[in-house]
């Protein structure tokens, strides 16, 4: 029963370059949070997706970023014209379900490391 | 608004000590509340989770949390530390949306 997957783990961009950061939720589970770390800070939510919608993307940057998750295949972030400051490690999580209650755990995969040269 | 606070950014134990992590929330109502251990390089692992019922709550790895309402607190607790606890250590609360919010993190350095 593999976890969730992210790929790449790592990734090298040049400013101005895209960068697609994949993630397929575990077996069963149908709701996606993506989550961005940066250096010395903690996780800060970025955008909470079902299959085919957006639910929450209230932490996404207003501009150049944006994510996905069709009928068929993983979720995708992505970041048009990469600049330094997108360097990160971006985090997705899945569950199977939303709890009305809140009482939510999520899966989080290993992560993927954006460097932007 | 939500917000999980963890006073100590970085804290060294000798390996064998007890450990305590503190971690304080601001939530209205009943919180659901987390901790994460993640190893370097590595994701997030779910150390034990705060739902409801008995505020002592045992997870993984021998770790322990206890949920206090009247300080608003769910420190992180491990009688004695092994050098393989070395990691960063989150707490984590949901918010009244469904999301998680993050606390900054706290290194933790086990000393031989």
């Amino acid at each position: 029963n593999a976890g969730v997957m992210q790929n790449p783990r790592h990734l090298v961009r040049r400013r101005g370059q895209e960068a697609r950061l994949r993630c397929s939720p575990m077996k069963g589970h149908s709701h996606v949070y993506w989550y961005r770390q940066l250096p010395e800070e903690g996780l800060k939510f970025m955008v909470y997706l079902q299959k085919e919608n957006i639910i929450d993307e209230s932490g996404m940057p207003k501009e150049r970023f944006s994510a996905e998750f069709p009928k068929e295949g993983p979720s995708i972030l992505r970041i048009q014209q990469v600049v330094r400051g997108d360097s990160a490690a971006y985090f997705c999580a899945s569950s199977p379900m939303r709890s009305s209650s809140g009482a939510n755990v999520l899966t989080f995969g290993a992560g993927s490391r954006l460097t932007v040269l | 608004a939500q917000s999980v606070t963890q006073p100590d950014i970085h804290i060294t134990v000798s390996e064998g000590a007890s450990l305590e992590l503190r971690c304080n929330y601001s939530y209205g109502a009943t919180p659901y509340l987390f901790w994460y251990v993640q190893s370097p390089g590595q994701g997030l692992q779910l150390l034990l989770k705060y739902f409801s019922g008995d505020t002592l709550v045992q997870g993984i790895k021998g770790f322990e949390a206890e949920f206090k309402r009247s300080q608003s607190s769910f420190n992180l607790r491990k009688p004695s530390v092994h050098w393989s606890d070395a990691a960063e250590y989150f707490c984590a609360v949901v918010s009244n949306t469904g999301k998680l919010i993050f606390g900054q993190g706290t290194t933790l350095q086990v000393k031989p």
